[in-house]
């Protein structure tokens, strides 16, 4: 079955300490992206990566690293996390071929710091 | 600059009566058009998509959607609410980056 697994689904930590959000997919899409969503605002994206070894800023990347290894797995780091990134994070992938393609979203990771 | 404005916040509806959600973008060029539903607790499930072609899209769940370049708008449309439908609807436009409205919450009544 085609899909983008997050791990972990929920998560609590506190201020300060390091964390990794994973992002899986299984369709050997090129383009990976993270996005955050809060109240009112929508989906935001963080981060993207065209391709292995390839990434670059979305509108809303500070506080937030990434990497990109392996084309299937692209890892969200919040190095020092704060209470304002308290939210609900969504990874996508998508083929680079656009035409009639969509972005596939993983289930969702909320994550809250205290 | 892409964007999209979701002017309607909140919709309540009541069941077997017909949904328009409005859907207004911004976009330099030719535009991909997306709406997505979250229901609660769940992910993004996309409901159609426009990319070129005809301009009245068919959906899933029985949506579907009218892009108007001239209005600049692809407005989300179904005859006949359930009450399944009730969860928040994102319009998103945009290629390798996706710029999505602050999304619409459908209240379904019995």
């Amino acid at each position: 079955e085609a899909q983008v697994t997050q791990n972990p689904r929920y998560l609590i930590t506190v201020t300060g300490k390091k964390l990794t959000v994973t992002c899986s997919q299984n369709m050997n899409h090129e383009y990976m992206s993270w996005y955050r969503q809060d109240p009112g605002l929508g989906l935001r994206q963080i981060y993207y990566s065209m391709n292995v070894e390839v990434t670059d800023k979305g509108d809303v990347p500070e506080g937030y690293k990434v990497s990109r290894k392996e084309k299937r797995n692209f890892p969200l780091i919040l190095e020092s996390p704060s209470p304002n990134q308290t939210s609900l994070y969504f990874c996508a992938s998508r083929s680079s071929g656009l035409m009639n393609t969509e972005a596939f979203f993983g289930q969702g990771t909320r994550l809250t710091v205290v | 600059a892409q964007s999209v404005t979701q002017p309607d916040i909140h919709i309540t509806v009541s069941e077997g009566a017909s949904l328009e959600l409005r859907c207004n973008y911004s976009y330099g060029a030719t535009p991909y058009l997306f709406w997505y539903v979250q229901s609660p607790g769940q992910g993004l499930q996309l409901l159609l998509k426009y990319f070129s072609g005809d301009t009245l899209v068919q959906g899933i769940k029985g949506f579907e959607a009218e892009f108007k370049r001239s209005q600049s708008s692809f407005n989300l449309r179904k005859p006949s609410v359930h009450w399944s439908d009730a969860a928040e609807y994102f319009c998103a436009v945009g290629d390798y980056k996706l710029s999505f409205g602050a999304g619409t919450t459908v209240t379904v009544r019995a």
